[in-house]
């Protein structure tokens, strides 16, 4: 079944505390990437890759890492969570040639106390 | 201002009726316009794109106005599971691969 797997789908941390949100997907998407949803604000894009070791900046990137060493997996990092980036997360990929049709994780409800 | 705009609602509808929705965009350079529907607590998936001559996927229909940059999805016959929160995503692939998510319009079809 194509898909795009995130984990944890829930996580409760505290401040400070580094961790990493993974995201894979077996499409053998080029394009990858991460958003944040908050209440009022909307889908608002973290960080994007268009393939493997090719990655840039969305609407949010601080606070934030990723990288992108195999073309199936897209990990999130936060060196030092605070409690602002406490939201919703998900994952999503698509091919290059039709980056705008995203297929879209379940997922990440991040609490940072 | 944000690069896409859309009216929050809620749009409270009764079942069967016609219900539309625009979407502005402010970079009159934008290509590529899609909708994707999001149910509460759920991922966004993609629900349609939008050809510059209007195009139509049975209950949906989807229009862009270059001119007036906007674009619109207009649902008939609106279905109880019609539920859930349209949101428009515009792209200039020629000023990179960012994506620019609306924020969404919430539709609730009652009975």
């Amino acid at each position: 079944e194509a898909q795009v797997t995130q984990n944890p789908r829930y996580l409760i941390t505290v401040t400070g505390k580094k961790l990493t949100v993974t995201c894979s997907q077996n499409m053998n998407h080029e394009y990858m990437s991460w958003y944040r949803q908050d209440p009022g604000l909307g889908l608002r894009q973290i960080y994007y890759s268009m393939n493997v070791e090719v990655t840039d900046k969305g609407d949010v990137p601080e606070g934030y890492k990723v990288s992108r060493k195999e073309k199936r997996n897209f990990p999130l990092i936060l060196e030092s969570p605070s409690p602002n980036q406490t939201s919703l997360y998900f994952c999503a990929s698509s091919r290059l040639s039709s980056y705008n049709e995203q297929f879209f994780g379940p997922g990440t409800r991040l609490t940072v106390l | 201002r944000k690069e896409v705009e859309q009216d929050p609602g809620p749009f409270n509808v009764p079942e069967g009726a016609t219900v539309a929705f625009n979407c502005t965009y402010s970079n009159s350079a934008s290509q590529s316009f899609f909708w994707y529907r999001q149910d509460c607590r759920k991922e966004p998936k993609l629900l349609m794109s939008v050809y510059s001559s209007g195009n139509e996927d049975g209950r949906f229909t989807a229009q862009l106005n270059r001119a007036s940059q906007y674009i619109s999805l207009l649902i008939r016959d609106s279905k109880l599971s019609d539920s859930a929160t349209y949101l428009c995503v515009c792209s200039n692939s020629n000023s990179g691969y960012a994506l620019n998510f609306g924020k969404g319009t919430s539709l609730l079809v009652t009975p």
